[in-house]
């Protein structure tokens, strides 16, 4: 199962910023933050992923709390485009599960 | 480069039939992993190959089963298919076993079990 929780929906207004709220309340030293999305009728893709210390890329942001208890998905401008369903996900390195384990995920609607 | 690819793009069968699904990954990349995913229960892992050896398994029956060839091309078969196995199936590729570089889906292959 999942062990991350997320909001069912989202709305945003484009070219506005988002946040993206994501809780992960076990997680452990080892876990890494990854963030995937699911545009309508293709498979998911990559956004950006993290272990401790905040991460930027030409996509987003990623902002882990101090405690990694949570951590925030943020797209700086929001674009039609970014409509999708973004997924948050624990991904243990240290182990032998290379799997990627998706919960329900953040529908996010963007406005003209 | 060229993306992942999956063939076919859409697929319809009977009850009890099987079927075979095929991915080709990046070019380079030695690890495929399966998902299944359905509106009740969302994407679920199937399992993943790694060098010609499947190196982790999801919760799904014996009648999923998969392989991968030396040239790193996957294929997922489906046995005695059930109407609760219609879904989109989507494959991922990634350079390592996927525990450390991201995964590259697939548009997928959209199965109807009639």
């Amino acid at each position: 199962d999942a062990k991350t929780t997320q909001p069912n929906s989202m709305e945003s207004n484009e070219e506005e910023p988002v946040h993206l709220p994501c809780n992960h309340s076990t997680i452990s030293g080892t876990d890494y933050i990854h963030w995937y999305r699911q545009l309508p009728s293709q498979g998911p893709e990559y956004v950006i992923h993290g272990l401790t210390s905040n991460v930027n890329n030409r996509m987003a942001s990623l902002a882990i709390a101090e405690d990694r208890k949570s951590s925030t998905l943020i797209l700086h401008r929001a674009t039609l485009r970014d409509a999708a369903v973004y997924y948050c996900i624990e991904m243990n390195y240290g182990g032998s599960q290379g799997n990627l384990i998706f919960g329900k995920g953040t529908k996010l609607s963007v406005k003209p | 480069k060229a993306g992942v690819t999956q063939t076919p793009r859409y697929l319809i069968k009977t009850r009890g039939q099987q079927v075979t699904l095929s991915c080709s990954p990046i070019s380079g990349h030695r690890s495929v992993s399966w998902y299944q995913q359905t509106p009740g229960q969302g994407l679920q892992f199937l399992f993943e190959y790694f060098s010609e050896t499947q190196r982790n398994k999801g919760n799904f029956p014996g009648r999923f089963s998969g392989r991968q060839f030396s040239n790193s091309r996957s294929e997922m078969n489906v046995s005695t298919l059930e109407l609760g196995d219609s879904a989109l199936y989507l494959c991922a590729s990634s350079s390592t076993s996927g525990r450390y570089n991201e995964q590259f889906f697939g548009p997928g292959t959209r199965l109807t079990v009639l």
